[in-house]
């Protein structure tokens, strides 16, 4: 079984539309995250939740809504598409963190967002 | 958030070479991981190094944590060909887990 599955692994679309990707884990952890991989590489986070409450939400335009229904399941929704979302979109998660504690990030294989 | 400068940004090298990339920051970090992403997948955790000068070894490949704790290096003996692809830092900061800017490593047969 896949630790970390996101769904859809393509999606191509046209500026303006509506989409969302999905993401579950099977590994018991508390925390899932949402990372934004640009076409140089650079790996940025873009939202954390920890047992389905938003813990980080950096500065990402609003046109991005996580969900988070239950703390197997992140969702990611994105409104208004413009060219510039064009991306690698990777879910993660990992254990609770807790003081000293260092934790690891589990990660999905990726969605690949093209906008048009 | 931390800036985490990675160098090189880009490495290509023969296959039996040895190579280093680093990770350098301005802030103390309790811990820092590296890890590997491979064209096409998610990075996967290689290791934490926790004390400052700690070195840890993992086959073929050898992290050191400075002494100060802001920075960090991995060195790669022998590359292989299997060892290509995208080696990123992160330190730990809590649940806060920001990431390098990335050495992206092409290892030539």
């Amino acid at each position: 079984d896949t630790a970390v599955s996101q769904t859809p692994k393509y999606l191509v679309t046209q500026m303006g539309n509506d989409k969302s990707i999905k993401c579950e884990q099977n590994l018991g952890h508390d925390t899932m995250y949402w990372y934004k991989q640009d076409s140089k590489k650079f790996l940025k986070i873009m939202f954390s939740y920890n047992n389905k409450e938003l813990i980080i939400n950096e500065t990402v335009p609003n046109r991005f809504s996580p969900k988070s229904p239950d703390k197997a399941h992140l969702n990611l929704h994105i409104n208004s598409l413009e060219l510039g979302d064009s991306a690698v979109y990777f879910c993660a998660s990992s254990p609770l963190w807790s003081g000293g504690r260092t934790g690891e990030l589990f990660f999905g294989e990726g969605s690949r967002l093209t906008v048009l | 958030t931390q800036l985490l400068e990675q160098s090189p940004q880009f490495l290509s090298i023969q296959e039996g070479e040895n190579l280093t990339v680093y990770c350098n920051s301005s802030s103390v970090f309790s811990s820092l991981q590296w890890y590997r992403q491979e064209p096409g997948e998610g990075p996967v955790l290689l290791v934490t190094v926790v004390t400052g000068g700690e070195v840890k070894k993992l086959k073929r490949l050898t992290f050191q944590f400075g002494d100060a704790r802001k920075d960090s290096s991995l060195h790669i003996t022998a590359a292989q060909t299997g060892d290509t692809g995208l080696y990123l830092c992160a330190p730990n900061t809590g649940n806060q887990f920001y990431f390098g800017t990335g050495t992206s490593l092409t290892v030539i047969p």
